[in-house]
């Protein structure tokens, strides 16, 4: 079946330091991929998304590659900020309104 | 756009009392809506599937029973927990397709549910 592995956390950084989650998915076909945030006692927010190969989602500085070769979809930011910190989930669907497979989720903390 | 309210935020009840849980799509049709139940520091865990107008294709291992979701309007799906239990406090996120351009999945803000 469809399954989603991101890099476990938490990760703390300081503010303005590099930042890459690792996610990787196993998947019949062409998924579309999705980067997903979820602050404190909030629901999710869509980050970024992805729906073939080599294509590249970007949102907020945040951004990901769909790699078909690698089965991968990373996502990173070249300078986080303070009120980055949330919980991430990298996510597949098979498209259309198929259920959405999420990853564990990474916790990020950046300290000013 | 592509905004799904969902009420309460939290809510806290007796053991052995029904809740229920509503998820409204404010500008936009809702054919298909996801419930997902979140334990601490977890990630999601997908409780169902509904369709407008269609009984809910639960996942395996979750009580159709005991977690009772309708989907009568192409607005409103609910979720309804009946004769809760302390180990049914959770988090509960409901999530709806959105066709068109800009497709995907837009989340509620969850409910907190605490039963004591």
């Amino acid at each position: 079946g469809n399954s989603v592995t991101q890099m476990e956390g938490p990760v703390t950084l300081s503010e303005e330091a590099f930042l890459t989650i690792n996610c990787t998915y196993t998947a019949t076909g062409y998924p579309s991929l999705f980067w997903y945030v979820q602050y404190p006692g909030e629901g999710l927010q869509l980050l970024l998304k992805a729906t073939k190969a080599d294509d590249k989602g970007s949102n907020k500085g945040f951004e990901a590659t769909y790699r078909k070769e690698t089965t991968s979809f990373h996502l990173e930011k070249g300078s986080v900020q303070v009120s980055d910190s949330a919980v991430y989930f990298c996510a597949l669907s098979q498209g259309g309104s198929e259920k959405l497979v999420f990853g564990k989720g990474t916790k990020l903390t950046v300290n000013p | 756009g592509a905004v799904v309210s969902q009420h309460p935020s939290r809510v806290i009840c007796k053991s052995g009392t029904s809740v229920k849980i509503e998820c409204r799509s404010l500008d936009f049709q809702a054919t298909t809506m996801f419930w997902y139940r979140q334990f601490p520091k977890q990630s999601l865990m997908l409780m169902a599937t509904s369709n407008e107008g269609s009984k809910a294709t639960y996942e395996q291992g979750v009580e159709k029973d005991k977690f009772l979701i309708n989907h009568a309007s192409l607005t409103l799906s609910t979720l309804t927990v009946t004769s809760a239990h302390p180990e049914d406090s959770s988090f509960y996120i409901c999530s709806a397709w959105v066709g068109g351009l800009n497709y995907g999945y837009t989340f509620g803000s969850g409910t907190r549910l605490t039963v004591v």
